[in-house]
């Protein structure tokens, strides 16, 4: 166990829709990333905060936001879902900024788009 | 960007075999992590190793930073191995990672 939860394990949704994917870093950490895997496209940054501020993007789409909030979770939203946001969405989290140090990741949540 | 190269790309052992992963990396580097994506998904973080030889139980790293490359070394394999095998480093603010090695492992 990473101390990384995430939520939904999985999440099965339709083209056009919109989800919330939610993130609660290890005790302590203040950086909080996420990441996108697919198939086509290997394990992708989407985008890092460092307690509550963005620190920096990545390849994160338009119709994808995120945010931290004061007790340091976080939650990525993914609108206007398309057939190609199917993935495993997950998040790491780090005590440092700029992904110095070590990250460590949740389980993952899989989202699959019909 | 930088370029981090896996190989091989995949691997099939017996079990009880040893084996070598290897990691290039394009650039110097800040921060190289090895991970096992087992079968299920969970990204399971092996070493923290930007430089210098680690060791945890069957497995061991070595990181040659000036030389721009890392070791993964797994003895006396198990099935519980199987999966795949990222390294992953971080030349300015996100961890990169290569395509991975997919380990499979046979009784």
């Amino acid at each position: 166990d990473s101390g990384v939860t995430q939520t939904p394990k999985h999440l099965i949704t339709a083209t056009g829709q919109r989800v919330t994917l939610r993130c609660s870093p290890r005790s302590g950490d203040l950086s909080v990333y996420w990441y996108q895997q697919s198939l086509d496209q290997g394990l992708q940054f989407l985008i890092q905060y460092y307690n509550g501020e963005e620190r920096a993007k990545g390849n994160i789409l338009e119709r994808f936001s995120a945010q931290q909030f004061p007790d340091l979770h976080s939650e990525l939203n993914l609108s206007s879902l398309e057939l190609g946001d199917s993935a495993l969405y997950f998040c790491a989290s780090s005590p440092r900024d700029y992904n110095t140090g070590e990250l460590f990741f949740g389980e993952g949540s899989r989202l699959t788009v019909l | 960007g930088i370029q981090v190269e896996q190989s091989p790309p995949d691997l099939i052992l017996q079990e009880g075999a040893n084996s070598t992963l290897r990691c290039n990396f394009s650039d110097s580097v800040n921060n190289l992590q090895w991970f096992h994506q087992n079968p299920w998904g969970q990204l399971i973080n092996l070493f923290y190793i930007p430089s210098g030889t680690k060791q945890n139980g069957r497995l061991s790293a070595t990181t040659v930073a000036t030389e721009r490359y890392s070791l993964l070394y797994i003895s006396s394999s198990q099935t519980t191995d199987s999966g795949v095998y990222f390294c992953a480093v971080v030349p300015d603010y996100k961890l990169s990672f290569g395509a991975g090695t997919t380990v499979t492992v046979r009784a």
